[in-house]
Order: structure tokens, then sequence, then C-alpha cells
């Protein structure tokens, strides 16, 4: 595809239950993130992904909170035993991470996650 | 305080106006500024983006950037229906992405 995709587009689930999210990258983009947007809110680091590097997990509000990536294709976010603070939007961008310019991020059109 | 402070609005304004977006911000380490655009229900795009201080142009859009004020803008000239979204400012002190720090976001609504 031409973009970053994202599924599913909406999830609801009840608090407690686990919650897998998937991001799509860009073919050949070697940058993944994640992040969340609250209502009102800025986007909020989750984690980032390069190559094959160790994760940048330094945004991830806590342990219920994991995410993995296959080589440079499709990443998956888990929050386990969710909370009714973790309703928001879900956000996956990825990059080329070239050093030519900054690092332009492309963001597929989220997952709004509700959680009751 | 926080790190980016943004004008959430929403703002409203007629076709054809000149709209007046801004951020403010505290960390001096932030070289790299960006504008992204969000439309509703969809992910943010990027707009402009700028390094240190001084201005860009491109089309309708100029980004302007006062390190000495810690204080950023986007001008839209002539709006448009279709300039009707969310914009989110976004700062980094390094040229990657994991570093960005974006704003709130200021919602805007161009009247016909």
């Amino acid at each position: 595809g031409a973009g970053v995709s994202q599924s599913p587009s909406n999830k609801v689930t009840e608090k407690g239950k686990d919650v897998e999210l998937r991001c799509d990258p860009i073919s050949g983009h070697t940058a993944l993130y994640w992040y969340r947007q609250r209502l009102g809110q800025g986007l909020e680091f989750l984690i980032y992904f390069q190559g094959n590097s160790a994760p940048d997990k330094s945004g991830l509000p806590s342990d219920r909170f994991s995410a993995e990536r296959t080589g440079e294709s499709v990443s998956t976010l888990t929050i386990q035993r969710t909370q009714q603070e973790d309703s928001a939007v879900y956000l996956c961008a990825s990059s080329l991470q070239t050093t030519a310019s900054t690092d332009t991020q492309y963001f597929g059109p989220g997952t709004r996650l509700t959680v009751l | 305080q926080k790190e980016v402070e943004q004008d959430p609005g929403p703002l409203s304004v007629p076709e054809g106006a000149i709209v007046s977006l801004n951020c403010t911000y505290s960390n001096s380490a932030f070289q790299y500024f960006m504008w992204y655009r969000q439309y509703s229900r969809k992910g943010p795009e990027l707009l402009m983006y700028t390094y240190s201080s001084g201005n860009k142009e491109d089309g309708r859009f100029t980004a302007q950037v006062d390190k000495s004020s810690k204080y950023i803008s986007l001008f839209i000239r002539d709006s448009q229906p279709s300039d009707s979204a969310t914009y989110l400012c976004a700062m980094s002190p390094s040229l990657y992405g994991q570093n960005f720090v974006f704003g709130p976001g200021t919602r805007l609504s161009v009247l016909p």
C-alpha cells in the first residue's frame, strides 16, 4: 500500500482485557514509532524501532504496554489488563530516517481504543 | 509548565482570512520545528519544518521561528475551508523522531 495502515480502526474493550493493535509501515521505512493521542492533548511518544537496533521503550507508561516489530515490517502494540485511562487514539508512524533531512514521519489513521 | 504550549482553540475564521497559529516552548535545546496538519479521524501529516530561527515559505503557508523568544508561528494566507483541521506544532533537539515533542494542537475552522 501507499501509506501506513493500522488495524483495527476502532476497538472497544472491557476493563481488564488485553488488546493488540497492528501497524503496517510504508515498505522500506526502517523507523517505526507508536504514539498515544488523548483527547485535547498532544501526541505522546510510546516506543521507537529502528532497523535491528534495540527499541527505545522510554515512552511506555507502564509494564502493561509492550510492542514488537518483525524486522522492518509489521509492528504490534499490546496493552494488557486495559484500564479506562488507556482510552485514546494510538497512532503509528514510519520514516526513512535518512541523515539528509529531518525525520519525516508518515502517520497511519490511528486506532481509536475505548475501554469501558 | 508544559514543554510545548499551544492554544487549543477552536479558532474560526472566514474564508480568505490570514490565520496565525502559535506555539511557545521552554526547552532551549530544540533546534528542529515542525507543523503538522491533522484532519478529523486521520493521522497527522507534515506541513513544514524549519531548522533553527528564521522564516520558511511554501505556497500559502509560512513558518516562522524565533528562538530568542522560544516562539514559533504558522501563517496561512487566503485560508480555505479545506484548511479546516487541527494544527500540531512539534519540535526536537535532534534530527530524529523519537525526540519529538508535540503541542496539543489548535483546531481551526475556515467558514465559507
